[in-house]
Parts: structure tokens; C-alpha cells; sequence
């Protein structure tokens, strides 16, 4: 089955640095790539998405990554606000249709002002 | 669009009760709901996968007969713990695919947090 490692676990930037989230997955027939944000007992919100037939995408300050042939992906999130500080997860599809979706274990991002 | 709410938001009761939890898509018809257990600090775990008129599809290592899933139309899936323990304890939330949008993109209920005392 799918397997899905992030990393780093926590990462703790400076108002206005850059960070990055970095995900493998093991599945190459995976073709779908999203990106959540989850604040403390929150729901989980889609903040960008990527499909297997695009290496980049790009939203204001949040962009991602895919090296399919590695099989990464990464969150580049530039300019950082402490209101980005949360928890995020990457995931990858799993199955054909209507997908399921495999989380990785998460990273806890720390804006400080 | 495509809103998702869940009821009740928290709930507390005594180990060996059975409590029900309610997934509905507000504004979209969802052939396909998802639900979650996400434990403190941990990712969100797929415990099945629920399709309306039909039996859910459980992940490998969840009770199907403890955690039972009944999706009974397009814009609502229950989801109930059948004689709850303190393990059961957790964050539970669901999803739902857009019938007749993009098959992967999900949106998330709130969550429902279960404390088994």
C-alpha cells in the first residue's frame, strides 16, 4: 500500500522567512497531491493541490512541487505570518475513482514574530 | 460551496454506550463520504469508506462491527461506536467527494470529538 513519510516534524521560522515541507510517497500510480492546514481542533483545509501531469503550482505565497520520477513533493510557503502557524499535512491518492487519500504524519509550523 | 458539517461537534459519555455520529454535505450531493480517527498530535487515519446505497468499506484493522458506517442518502453518513471504551477516545472526522466534481478533491466535516469516560 501507499506509504507517505513528511518531513521535517516541527519547524520554526521568523515572521517573513521561507518555509519548506518535504513528502515521499512509495505508490507511483498516485497521481493526486493535496496540501492541508489544520488548526488546533480544527477541520483539515485544503490549501493547495497538485496532479501528477504538473511539476509546479504555484497560489500568492504557497507553492508546490513534484519530482515524480523521485517520487517528492514539497510545500514552499515564502513570506511567512505567525497566522501560518499550524499544523500541515501532505497526502497522496491511493486506488482509481473516487480516491482515497494516504496523510503523512504531519509538520508543526511556528511563525514567530 | 461544497460544506460539510458534522454533529454533534463534542461529545462525553460512559464506557459500554453507543454513540452516533452525523456526517452531511450541506450544499452538494456526496456519493462518496470518507471518515477519519485522528488521535492527539497524530495524522488523520482512514477508518472507511462509505458510498451511499451501499456496504463501507473498512481499512484493514477497524471493526466493522464496532464502528458501524451507514450512508443512507446522498447527503448523509452516520458513523456510530458501538460500546465505546476510552480507546475509542478521538478526534472523528469525515469527508465527501462532489458527485460529478473533480473524484479526489475532499472536503472535511469539523471534526467530533469522543471522550469515553
Amino acid at each position: 500500500g501507499e506509504n507517505v513519510e513528511q518531513h521535517p516534524s516541527t519547524l520554526s521560522v521568523q515572521e517573513g522567512d521561507s518555509a519548506v515541507i518535504k513528502c515521499t510517497y512509495s505508490d507511483s500510480a498516485s497521481n493526486y497531491f493535496p496540501w492541508y492546514k489544520q488548526e488546533l481542533g480544527k477541520r483539515p483545509q485544503l490549501i493547495i493541490d497538485i496532479r501528477s501531469n504538473v511539476g509546479e503550482k504555484k497560489d500568492q505565497r504557497i507553492a508546490v512541487t513534484l519530482n515524480k520520477t523521485a517520487k517528492h513533493f514539497s510545500l514552499h510557503i515564502t513570506e511567512t505570518q505567525p497566522e501560518d502557524s499550524a499544523v500541515y499535512f501532505c497526502a497522496a491518492s491511493l486506488g482509481t475513482g473516487f480516491q482515497k487519500l494516504v496523510f503523512g504524519t504531519g509538520t508543526r509550523l511556528l511563525v514567530s514574530p | 460551496g461544497a460544506v460539510v458539517s458534522q454533529h454533534p461537534s463534542r461529545v462525553i459519555c460512559k464506557s459500554g454506550t453507543s454513540v452516533k455520529i452525523e456526517c452531511r454535505s450541506l450544499d452538494f450531493q456526496a456519493t462518496t463520504m470518507f471518515w477519519y480517527r485522528q488521535f492527539p498530535k497524530q495524522s488523520l487515519m482512514l477508518m472507511a469508506t462509505s458510498n451511499e446505497g451501499s456496504k463501507a468499506t473498512y481499512e484493514q484493522g477497524v471493526e466493522k462491527d464496532k464502528f458501524l458506517i451507514n450512508h443512507a442518502s446522498l447527503t448523509l453518513s452516520t458513523l456510530t461506536v458501538t460500546s465505546a471504551h476510552p480507546e475509542d477516545s478521538s478526534f472523528y472526522i469525515c469527508s465527501g467527494i462532489l458527485a460529478g466534481g473533480s473524484p479526489d478533491t475532499q472536503y472535511f466535516g469539523p471534526g467530533t470529538r469522543l471522550t469515553v469516560l
